[in-house]
């Protein structure tokens, strides 16, 4: 069975720049979430679908964060501009409702 | 509020020792309990999960995790650690009252000696 797919793995980008990271959930996951991880930090939520819904965004800088899940499977997180401390690794995961939370391999921001 | 600790930032083993990682809790709800590892530049692996029943768990890789509610914590152990093992380490709780999403603690980083 195929994991979670994110694409870029690694992107840099200069401060007051955009970026988009893209996410492709485990087949057939109803959940998805898009965490951010800042070295020496665990993971952190900043969203969370239920098929195309947002079921949470209480901690997504929506000031400058965004992110969409159309037609409930692909989901796209953006930051625009981004700032330095935005470097940090994104992770995508999945799960069933109700069950297990996968994680992709992360994309890797660092904002100079 | 939710909130997960893992009070050890640094542990350090000898390879083939015993291991206990520990995690603790505050949930306003009955916990979902997971460890996860993330070895450098990779993404995070499920090692285990408990959700109910039996309050000892087996991971893969040998780990296993006991669920002791009176203490609110759920501690992570091997009892011989391999080289390979050195990563972060990652305790999270979720609940279905909470929608499922996790609170992860800040980490454990495992170095393991020879």
């Amino acid at each position: 069975e195929a994991g979670v797919a994110q694409s870029p793995r690694y992107k840099i980008i200069e401060k007051r720049q955009s970026v988009a990271f893209w996410c492709n959930p485990i087949s057939g996951h109803a959940t998805l979430y898009w965490y951010q991880q800042i070295l020496g930090q665990g993971p952190k939520l900043l969203i969370q679908f239920q098929n195309n819904g947002v079921v949470d965004d209480s901690q997504l800088p929506k000031d400058r964060f965004s992110a969409e899940r159309l037609k409930g499977v692909d989901s796209t997180l953006k930051i625009q501009p981004a700032k330095l401390e935005d470097s940090a690794v994104y992770l995508c995961a999945s799960s069933p409702t109700g069950g297990t939370i996968y994680f992709g391999e992360g994309s890797w921001l660092t904002v100079v | 509020a939710q909130s997960v600790t893992q009070p050890d930032i640094h542990i350090t083993v000898s390879e083939g020792a015993s291991l206990e990682l520990r995690c603790n809790y505050s949930y306003g709800a009955t916990p979902y309990l997971f460890w996860y590892v993330q070895s450098p530049g990779q993404g995070l692996q499920l090692l285990l999960k408990y959700f109910s029943g039996d309050t000892l768990v087996q991971g893969i890789k040998g780990f296993e995790a006991e669920f002791k509610r009176s203490q609110s914590s759920f501690n992570l152990r091997k009892p011989s650690v391999h080289w390979s093992d050195a990563a972060e380490y990652f305790c999270a709780v979720g609940a279905k009252e909470y929608g499922n999403k996790l609170v992860f603690g800040a980490g454990t980083i495992l170095r393991v000696k020879s």
